[in-house]
């Protein structure tokens, strides 16, 4: 069954340094999103997209993150100056269609700031 | 904004039924998906409602109705493998967005 995979499965990384978080989405899915949830609170949205463009990102989505697919199979999160309050797990998702098309989730990058 | 409203804890038997409730108010809806995640790990889909009624997949069943904005899941002949945290999430076709609730943390008892 295919699934999406994240690398890496955790992350330390010291404040104010940039980090990369990567996921391959399932092959025909079209539809990218990623979520973070900090230990003990909920999934939280970050952003979405679609073609090669952000469709909606949230309010936690500030200048210092970014997305990007490279290839035909990466999809990236990119937070360019880590905080403290960074320290989340971060899901990778993809769905095939928009609409309510169900998102599956990849494992997560537990990423810790220092 | 988005509300979205679901018990903190819940403890049930081995083998009995627990009904786990959901209220949301939304801005926007269009579906309600329900998840289980086990601590340390990702969601994973258990189903989809996104017209009023009743939606059954074996064990698991969940319910809706979109104008009193009320979701349950129902899980059947639990199993101790079903200790988990149950996620309602309201999907918001204008933002092509999942919101979460909080989780519902349940816990199985022999």
């Amino acid at each position: 069954e295919p699934e999406v995979t994240q690398t890496p499965s955790h992350q330390v990384t010291q404040m104010g340094q940039e980090v990369i978080l990567r996921c391959v989405p399932i092959s025909n899915h079209l539809y990218f999103y990623w979520y973070r949830q900090i230990l003990g609170q909920k999934v939280e949205f970050l952003v979405s997209f679609y073609n090669n463009e952000i469709s909606e990102k949230s309010e936690i989505f500030d200048d210092q993150f970014s997305v990007e697919r490279p290839d035909g199979s990466n999809f990236t999160l990119k937070i360019r100056s880590t905080k403290l309050e960074d320290s989340a797990m971060y899901f990778c998702a993809s769905s095939d269609a928009a609409g309510a098309e169900t998102q599956y989730f990849g494992p997560g990058t537990r990423l810790l700031v220092l | 904004g988005q509300n979205i409203d679901q018990p903190t804890e819940m403890t049930a038997t081995e083998g009995a039924i627990v009904q786990i409730n959901c209220t949301y108010q939304t801005s926007g809806f269009n579906g309600l998906f329900w998840y289980q995640q086990h601590a340390g790990e990702a969601p994973t889909f258990l189903s989809y409602n996104v017209l009023d009624g009743l939606e059954e997949k074996g064990r698991f069943s969940s319910f809706l109705s979109r104008s009193k904005g009320y979701s349950y899941l129902l899980l059947k002949e639990l199993q101790m493998k079903d200790s988990a945290s149950y996620l309602c999430a309201v999907f918001n076709n204008a933002g092509n967005m999942l919101t979460f609730g909080g989780g519902t943390r349940l816990m199985v008892k022999p």
